[in-house]
């Protein structure tokens, strides 16, 4: 399984449009990557996935470098319902289901 | 969207008293999973199943026994709770690769 690598932290303001990066070096040719969301004292909420290029959906967009070595999650005008930890995941098919949590990063959304 | 609840959503157990923790799915999934979280590792597999009858081990299955008696319903046994065993537990259900559908928690305490 790849590991992938995310910056702990991050801060917005509300209105922002807001970048989470993911590294994931050794990533499979196998493997495709989800991004799950986490608020307080709630599971975790898948987002989105790819495999490469660029995905969008009604909540997010993801961006997969050429490469797929690099992968950044963008939310267009975040909001203080966003503030939420948020979990790159990168796992092969071949896997049946079975997923690795990270620390992820927090996001932190100001007024 | 799939239903995943847990009960009881707080427990407070006395060591090497037995618990048994309870997921329901409503949205006929096939695979069901357990995690545990705690601060500093993010959410780990402890047990999963891939339908009635069948469990497989996690990543941390010591000291956790699972049970699937129907497709709706999945449980997490401690037949010696330990205080090493307090966290959070999150059961989530799933069909489709990898997206997975959590329930709201259960905070376990055991003193």
């Amino acid at each position: 399984l790849a590991k992938t690598t995310q910056p702990p932290s991050m801060e917005a303001y509300e209105g922002q449009e807001v970048n989470v990066s993911c590294s994931h070096t050794n990533i499979a040719t196998s493997e495709y990557i989800y991004w799950y969301r986490q608020v307080p004292h709630q599971g975790p909420q898948f987002i989105i996935q790819g495999y490469k290029d660029y995905v969008v959906n009604e909540v997010a967009s993801l961006f997969i470098s050429a490469d797929r070595k690099l992968s950044t999650l963008s939310l267009p005008w975040v909001s203080l319902r966003d503030a939420a930890v948020y979990y790159c995941i990168v796992t092969s098919t071949g896997n049946t289901g079975k997923l690795i949590f990270g620390l992820g990063t927090t996001l932190q959304v100001q007024p | 969207e799939a239903a995943v609840t847990q009960s009881p959503r707080n427990k407070v157990a006395v060591t090497g008293g037995k618990v048994t923790l309870s997921c329901n799915q409503t949205n006929n999934h096939n695979n069901m999973y357990w995690y545990r979280q705690d601060t500093g590792h993010g959410l780990r597999l402890i047990h999963y199943s891939y339908g009635a009858g069948s469990t497989e081990k996690g990543d941390i299955p010591d000291g956790y026994k699972a049970s699937r008696p129907s497709q709706e319903n999945f449980s997490l046994i401690l037949e010696l709770a330990t205080p090493s065993q307090t966290s959070v537990y999150f059961c989530a259900s799933g069909d489709a690769y990898y997206e997975q559908y959590f329930g709201p928690g259960t905070r376990l305490t055991v003193l």
